[in-house]
């Protein structure tokens, strides 16, 4: 059975850091592109950012809004992927999920999802 | 930015019923279309990817459609189950962007 699992979450002041953690099992975590996603309460999904899968060299994408504060890794021998947020924001706020790309015979479609940490931002 | 527009935002409707959700995309994405459904406080569960193929496991009665910028998400015929919010994402170019969703509530 295909899971992942995210941790990590909790509450953080303004311009502090957090990493987030998503633990797979089930599946070959290394066959595949990760994302992550946030949620604000109240508001639809919104995408953060994505890995290639190692065999597509493992690279990254982000949303603007992200971009220069966030990064996203993974460690395929641990099937853990990572989120490591940086002067985070009030905006930052919201439910982070991470999610398996479907990647074939398509990408950019998401077909499991985990049950999503709560990241707050508040002093 | 590929913007997602759905419509419409909300939408009442009684068990059996069939029901259409449309999205647009503000450029054309070929069929690179996906559609979620979000029970409250669970992550979205994706239904249709590539426009029109059923993610396994999904009931037969939800089907997609579209190409290039206009899409459609039918329910054949509504059960209860599927009073949720739902919503499109282009699949087509980074950033992933989303439709605002539609909740379709029980009349």
């Amino acid at each position: 059975e295909v899971q992942l699992v995210e941790s990590g979450g909790g509450l953080v002041q303004p311009g502090r850091s957090l990493r987030l953690s998503c633990t797979a099992s089930g599946f070959s975590f290394g066959d595949y592109g990760m994302s992550w996603f946030r949620q604000a309460p109240g508001k639809g999904p919104e995408w953060v950012g994505f890995i290639r899968k190692t065999a597509h060299g493992g690279t990254t994408e982000y949303a603007a809004s992200v971009k220069g504060r966030f990064t996203i890794s993974r460690d395929d021998s641990k099937s853990l992927a990572y989120l490591q947020m940086n002067s985070l924001k009030t905006e930052d706020t919201a439910v982070y999920y991470c999610s398996r790309d479907l990647t074939y015979p398509v990408t950019k479609s998401f077909d499991y999802w985990g049950q999503g940490t709560l990241v707050t931002v508040s002093s | 930015d590929i913007q997602m527009t759905q419509s419409p935002s909300s939408v009442s409707a009684s068990v059996g019923d069939r029901v259409t959700i449309t999205c647009r995309a503000s450029q054309g994405i070929s069929s690179a279309l996906a559609w979620y459904q979000q029970n409250p406080g669970k992550a979205p569960k994706l239904l249709i990817y590539a426009a029109s193929s059923l993610q396994s496991g999904v009931p037969s009665r939800f089907s997609g459609s579209g190409s290039g910028t206009d899409f459609t998400l039918t329910i054949s015929s509504l059960q209860p189950e599927d009073f949720a919010t739902y919503y499109c994402q282009q699949a087509n170019s980074f950033p992933i962007t989303f439709g605002q969703g539609t909740r379709l509530e029980i009349k």
